[in-house]
């Protein structure tokens, strides 16, 4: 079974439509969760991050996370979105107890029409 | 954020010939590096981790002998895909990180192979 999952693979959006995508982990004890975006044809860039403390985060580009322990989740949101956010979005688990190793979601293509 | 530089971007070569990439933390000091490949339309997956002096531990069902790690400083890491065939076409990505567990893992911009 996939250890960090993304449940929605696409999703298609017109332009400031609210935006929330799911991913909940399996894993228990200490870990560190991340959300990165990739631009079609660029690189991994990491959005916002959460270690400790405040369990609503807030990124880059009006990007915000939410970490539910209870439910093992770490839901992406976003009020408003621009054509500019099409992109994939990858959820990713980093667990202490693993050698600080990153595992990924299975990503989520975001379409945004203008 | 620091900076990792990976290269070459991209690189086509001949089937049975081997490839070299490098990985390159520019600002710190990374003592370990993480190397993934990504098919496309999907998602990153972990290869290896390797510890600066020491061998790499690889994920199961990556073939250590077809894709060498070395991470001989704190600074570089290479990946070589040895006697690749057109199956190993992908896009291959590293990560850096200094060890600690409060800071995120930086990435490289990912090296694009094409076995012909």
């Amino acid at each position: 079974a996939q250890s960090v999952s993304q449940h929605n693979h696409h999703v298609i959006l017109s332009e400031a439509a609210s935006l929330e995508l799911g991913c909940n982990y399996s894993y228990g004890g200490t870990v560190n969760l991340f959300w990165y975006v990739q631009y079609p044809g660029q690189h991994l860039q990491l959005l916002l991050k959460y270690f400790s403390g405040d369990p609503l985060v807030k990124g880059i580009k009006g990007f915000e996370a939410e970490f539910i322990k209870s439910k093992f989740s770490f839901n992406l949101r976003k009020p408003s979105v621009q054509w500019s956010d099409t992109a994939e979005y990858f959820c990713a688990v980093k667990r202490r107890a693993a050698g600080n190793k990153l595992t990924f979601g299975g990503g989520t293509r975001v379409l945004v029409k203008p | 954020g620091a900076v990792v530089s990976q290269h070459p971007s991209w690189v086509i070569c001949k089937s049975g010939t081997s490839v070299k990439i490098e990985c390159r933390s520019l600002d710190f000091q990374a003592t370990t590096m993480f190397w993934y490949r990504q098919f496309p339309k999907q998602s990153l997956m972990l290869m290896a981790t390797s510890n600066e002096g020491s061998k790499a531990t690889y994920e199961q069902g990556v073939e250590k002998d077809k894709f060498l790690i070395n991470h001989a400083s704190l600074t570089l890491s290479t990946l070589t895909v040895t006697s690749a065939h057109p199956e190993d076409s992908s896009f291959y990505i590293c990560s850096a990180s200094n060890g600690r567990v409060d800071t995120e893992a930086f990435f490289g911009q990912g090296t694009r192979l094409t076995v012909v």
